[in-house]
């Protein structure tokens, strides 16, 4: 069976410095990775995702993530942040085969202060 | 497109009573999935229709929660009798299957008093 373990409930940073929010899973088969973002009183949408091909992603809004197979990690990092980034990010993982079932962490709030 | 639509927004009921929640998902979408996210933790799969058949309902509590998609579209969930453990937000999602993305309505807020 997967899991995901997001270790940080809350993140808070100030507006323009970096941030990173850790995620870890386990599992003993290939798995998709993916971030989903909920902005207050919203639905969760899709940051980013990781299925195949280079590690590292990207979303359209600056946001990164880093696939790394041997430390079963996927941090999400943004270098610069700024308040409307506010918001609680989950980490999700699937099988890579055979299921489309998504497997969530705890989420992590991020708060930007100004 | 117009997103997953879902109704209502926030449900207050009695424990003992019953409660439906409904969901429209994007048009096209044969994937629908009814998640629960109880507050502090993430979102749990508890039903996978594909088109009108159920794929995955391995968490769903049969007792008391069930679901349908009778037309291949739209999908309800019902809970009948609530518990006070029940309060939570009911998301619903649609997607194409497989690794395609899944896209979020804006969930139902139940809360059981």
């Amino acid at each position: 069976a997967q899991s995901v373990t997001q270790l940080d409930s809350q993140v808070p940073v100030f507006e323009e410095a970096p941030v990173e929010l850790r995620c870890n899973y386990s599992s003993s088969v290939s798995v998709y990775l993916f971030w989903y973002v909920q902005y207050p009183n919203q639905g969760l949408q899709l940051l980013l995702k990781y299925l195949s091909g280079s590690t590292l992603v990207e979303s359209i809004n600056g946001f990164e993530a880093e696939f790394n197979k041997s430390q079963t990690s996927f941090h999400l990092r943004k270098p610069s942040v700024h308040i409307s980034d506010t918001a609680e990010y989950f980490c999700a993982v699937s099988r890579s085969y055979n299921t489309d079932k998504l497997i969530f962490g705890t989420g992590t709030r991020l708060q930007v202060f100004p | 497109e117009a997103g997953v639509a879902q109704s209502p927004r926030y449900k207050i009921i009695e424990k003992r009573q019953s409660v439906a929640f409904w969901c429209n998902p994007i048009s096209g979408h044969a994937t629908l999935y009814w998640y629960q996210q109880i507050l502090g933790q993430g979102p749990k799969l508890l039903i996978q229709f594909q088109n009108n058949g159920v794929v995955d309902d391995s968490q769903l509590p049969k007792d008391r929660f069930s679901a349908e998609r009778l037309k291949g579209v739209d999908s309800t969930l019902k809970i009948q009798p609530a518990k006070l453990e029940d309060s939570a937000v009911y998301l619903c999602a649609s997607g194409r299957g497989g690794k395609e993305t899944q896209y979020f309505g804006p969930g139902t807020r139940l809360l059981v008093l």
